[in-house]
């Protein structure tokens, strides 16, 4: 596997459900990022870690927890979640610890709360 | 914080034909300007950065401009083709900060 990898793609939960999305990279890149994608919205940048540290917290809800057990593989922990949470979230990685420089993307999961 | 604008929101092209996307952006401290493509099902893929202390810089078909005095920088894609066809979206940041900040996207669809 080369790249960036989500998974799962797709996920259908209920607001009262606890899941979690995952993050892999494959690139030796010591940055990860969790970004929200709405339609017709810029990226909203939620979480960055660099180094395994967290380094910017952007006023993301609390039901949404982050961990990064090493340089490779970021979690995104979900829990009561409301349907204004429904969106695709992006994985992203990068050289340059956190500069948010030259960022290379997952293909996301798509969630969907009911 | 950094607010960046992009126009317009749907561009239609034929084929062969050069599509140009403008971003302005608002801090004067901003410094570094990628430009990212996201085709249908996938993630945003960088494309080209410029930094501010470069007006112009060119990949093939790709090119992108910037002006620091007004504050905006554009995307040019020269000849294109199908595959051009995606949502471009421009950022800006204050190098180092993580502040980089995305505009809302512009459809690009080239017509064969």
């Amino acid at each position: 596997e080369t790249g960036v990898t989500q998974t799962p793609r797709h996920l259908v939960m209920g607001m009262t459900n606890k899941k979690s999305l995952k993050c892999e990279q494959h690139l030796g890149h010591n940055a990860m990022y969790w970004y929200k994608q709405s339609a017709k919205k810029p990226l909203e940048l939620m979480f960055v870690y660099s180094l395994e540290e967290r380094v910017e917290n952007n006023s993301v809800p609390s039901r949404f927890s982050p961990e990064c057990p090493n340089s490779s593989h970021l979690f995104l922990h979900l829990h009561t979640l409301q349907p204004e949470d429904s969106a695709l979230y992006l994985c992203a990685s990068s050289q340059f610890q956190g500069s948010g420089e030259k960022l290379f993307f997952g293909s996301g999961t798509q969630l969907s709360v009911l | 914080g950094e607010n960046v604008e992009q126009h317009p929101s749907t561009l239609s092209v034929q084929e062969g034909d050069s599509a140009v996307i403008k971003c302005t952006y608002s801090d004067s401290a901003s410094n570094y300007f990628p430009w990212y493509k996201q085709e249908l099902g996938k993630g945003p893929q960088l494309i080209i950065d410029i930094r501010s202390n470069v007006g112009e810089k060119k990949d093939q078909r790709i090119a992108v401009t910037l002006n620091k005095t007004a504050k905006h920088f554009s995307l040019h894609i020269t000849e294109t083709q199908p595959e051009d066809s995606a949502v471009y979206f421009c950022a800006a940041s204050d190098y180092g900060n993580n502040r980089l900040a995305f505009g809302k996207g512009n459809q690009v669809v080239v017509i064969p």
